[in-house]
């Protein structure tokens, strides 16, 4: 299976800067099947990213994806406050599809 | 806006069999575009994908679940149900059901439920 490789594990920043969090994969994603989660305490895992680079609905467009083949980068442009949050890689690409170890997020 | 909600015990005694059911508004399971899975992440871990069901009872799990994890869809009934057997202090984790696209994307998602292993 493809092991999703996230860093920094945690990543802390002021409010409107902007940050950058990396997944790498052990062998190449197909298609560039990458999505991305936000997942805030105590709540399930949102959608944001998409086909490496696409945005889910409803997602502000300080969320960006970038990336192909084994290297992919969300970034997240102007933080705030409540961008506070662990976020999540997923391959699906490749049976069985799986997800990343997670890195934190702390705006302060 | 689908909507879904997962149900069963909170608490599993070791070796026995965990059970859950998630129910599904909003939207028909019946739709060839989605299936609807398990993920589950065990207190202060990662996330682990379980099993996926397409509403034609077609399912994939996980190679290092297979052996334990059972699935079925109830379309009439607006549900989809897992069954986890064998059960240890390692299955103890928070359990979300999902929807899931065509693709392998799971966009929407149920608030969870944690289920805790132990006698």
């Amino acid at each position: 299976e493809i092991v999703l490789t996230q860093s920094p594990g945690t990543l802390s920043l002021p409010p409107g800067e902007r940050a950058s969090l990396s997944c790498r994969a052990s062998q190449r994603v197909t298609s560039d099947y990458l999505a991305w989660y936000q997942q805030k305490p105590g709540q399930a895992p949102r959608l944001l990213i998409y086909g490496a680079s696409g945005r889910a609905t409803g997602i502000p467009d300080r969320f960006s994806g970038s990336g192909s083949g084994t290297d992919f980068t969300l970034t997240i442009s102007g933080l705030k406050p409540e961008d506070s949050a662990v976020y999540y890689c997923q391959q699906y690409g490749v049976p069985p599809h799986t997800f990343g170890q997670g890195a934190k997020l702390e705006i302060k | 806006q689908v909507q879904l909600q997962e149900s069963g015990p909170g608490l599993v005694k070791p070796s026995g069999t965990l059970s859950l059911t998630c129910s599904v508004s909003g939207g028909s399971m019946g739709s060839s575009s989605y299936y609807w899975g398990w993920i589950r992440q065990p207190p202060g871990k990662g996330l682990e994908w379980i099993a996926t069901i397409y509403y034609s009872g077609n399912a994939f799990h996980n190679p290092s679940l297979q052996s334990r994890v059972s699935i079925s869809v109830d379309t009439s009934n607006h549900q989809f149900s897992m069954k986890l057997t064998s059960v240890t202090a390692a299955d103890t984790a928070i359990y979300y059901c999902a929807r899931r696209d065509w693709v392998g994307i799971f966009d929407h998602w149920g608030q969870g439920v944690l289920v805790t292993v132990s006698s």
